[in-house]
């Protein structure tokens, strides 16, 4: 157990819509990446929060927003689905968000859209 | 920009096989790299890590040299157990935010 944990693990939805996905940090991380893990593109970055603000972006669509509330838990916001989102999305957290601090990943929430 | 290419799976190996699974880099600045492993239903996990050119990382048996001259990071093990089983991935970052993870590597390993 890693101690960052996901929610919903799985969830199941219709084109067109919007899903939130919650991520809990492991206790006293201010750090915060999510990632999305596809068949065909394998992990990919998308955005990374330091204690509520952003701090990297990397492939996030305009479509996806994330925030990092004061308690430090995490939201990525996913609008307007396409089939080609389906995909595991990870969160992943670490201490101070830079130099070589080990990132500790959540179990990750499988997203489908139908 | 920076980017991780992995050597393409499946592998299958039988136990107390060597292995290897290639790794090589591009990076613009002088990255640090990790070696992740993911067992099936669950996150990565963090196997080993290296942060600058000749560092060894390594963890469990397994091992991964940082070569500057060849841009790679190869993940070996003298000799794998079933356990082993699972999806390798290969990372670097170079400003300790954006991390590139490469496709990932599906291991099998049989009795």
């Amino acid at each position: 157990d890693s101690g960052v944990t996901q929610t919903p693990k799985h969830l199941i939805t219709a084109t067109g819509q919007r899903v939130t996905l919650r991520c809990s940090p492991r206790s006293g991380d201010l750090s915060v990446y999510w990632y999305q893990q596809s068949l065909d593109q394998g992990l990919q970055f998308l955005i990374q929060y330091y204690n509520g603000e952003e701090r990297a972006k990397g492939n996030i669509l305009e479509r996806f927003s994330a925030q990092q509330f004061p308690d430090l838990h995490s939201e990525l916001n996913l609008s307007s689905l396409e089939l080609g989102d389906s995909a595991l999305y990870f969160c992943a957290s670490s201490g101070t968000g830079g130099g070589l601090q080990t990132q500790y990943f959540g179990p990750g929430t499988r997203l489908l859209v139908l | 920009g920076d980017s991780v290419t992995q050597m393409e799976g499946p592998v299958t190996l039988s136990e107390e096989a060597f292995l290897t699974i290639n790794c090589t880099y591009t990076a613009t600045g002088y990255p640090s790299l990790f070696w992740y492993v993911q067992y099936p239903g669950e996150g990565l996990q963090l196997l080993l890590k290296a942060t600058k050119a000749d560092d060894k990382g390594s963890n469990k048996g397994f091992e991964a040299t940082y070569r500057k001259e060849t841009t790679s990071f190869h993940l070996e093990k003298g000799s794998v157990q079933v356990s082993d089983s699972a999806v390798y991935f290969c990372a670097l970052t170079s400003t300790g935010n954006q991390f590139y993870f490469g496709t990932g590597t599906s291991l099998t390993v049989i009795p």
